[in-house]
């Protein structure tokens, strides 16, 4: 079975220190991709990042940066110094064949 | 910009009522989705669209129907509303069913029924 576990629901963190958020998947596949979704306030969603299950390499972009470990089946964002512009709901997601499978999201709140 | 257009961007029905959510993208894609965002959920895939002249269920489709009406536009129909549905609804598009790239999403239909 395909699934994405966000286990933190809400975190709150103090403006300039850095958080990771969480993301375990599981799935039987060999290829598959993950995704990483923001979704501010204003309820978009924006797109984050992609990784496919050949790459591990870590990536950085900014103050963002996300660990993909197939060892352990997770891939978890972290952001450096955070910001109130940070403040918002992440999702992680896991593509495989034709789903889209999504996790509860992780609700971050950067206090100023 | 391109993208996906959903609208209307709130709405309110009394139960029982029908309503339509409209979604439209520019970029040319084959596949589209809806998607229902509920607390404690994460999102849930409601209908899907391989390619134009296709529609299939997802995780929960009960009490909606859709309709794939060309390339662009995919249509959200709940033809008596109940409260249950109460909702915020997102339309995504990618460039086909098993594209690697994520989904474009709409900016989202926040829903009451009361």
């Amino acid at each position: 079975a395909q699934k994405v576990t966000q286990a933190q629901t809400e975190i709150s963190v103090v403006e300039k220190e850095d958080v990771t958020l969480d993301c375990v998947y599981e799935t039987r596949d060999t290829t598959y991709y993950l995704f990483w979704y923001k979704q501010p306030p204003s309820g978009e969603l924006v797109f984050l990042i992609r990784r496919n299950s050949f790459d591990e390499q870590n990536e950085i972009s900014g103050r963002y940066s996300w660990n993909f470990q197939k060892s352990t089946s997770s891939f978890n964002f972290t952001i450096t110094a955070s910001q109130v512009v940070d403040s918002a709901v992440y999702f992680c997601a896991l593509k495989s064949g034709n789903q889209f499978y999504f996790g509860t999201g992780t609700s971050l709140t950067v206090i100023p | 910009n391109a993208g996906v257009t959903q609208t209307p961007k709130f709405q309110v029905l009394k139960t029982g009522q029908s309503m339509t959510l409209q979604c439209a993208q520019d970029m040319n894609h084959n596949s589209m989705y809806w998607y229902r965002q509920d607390p404690g959920m994460g999102l849930r895939l409601i209908y899907y669209s391989a390619s134009e002249g296709t529609t299939d269920k997802g995780e929960v489709p009960n009490g909606y129907n859709v309709s794939r009406l060309n390339k662009r536009e995919f249509s959200l129909r709940l033809e008596s509303a109940a409260p249950s549905q109460t909702s915020v609804y997102f339309c995504a598009s990618s460039v086909h069913l098993t594209s690697s790239s994520g989904y474009t999403f709409g900016s989202g239909t926040r829903l009451t029924v009361v």
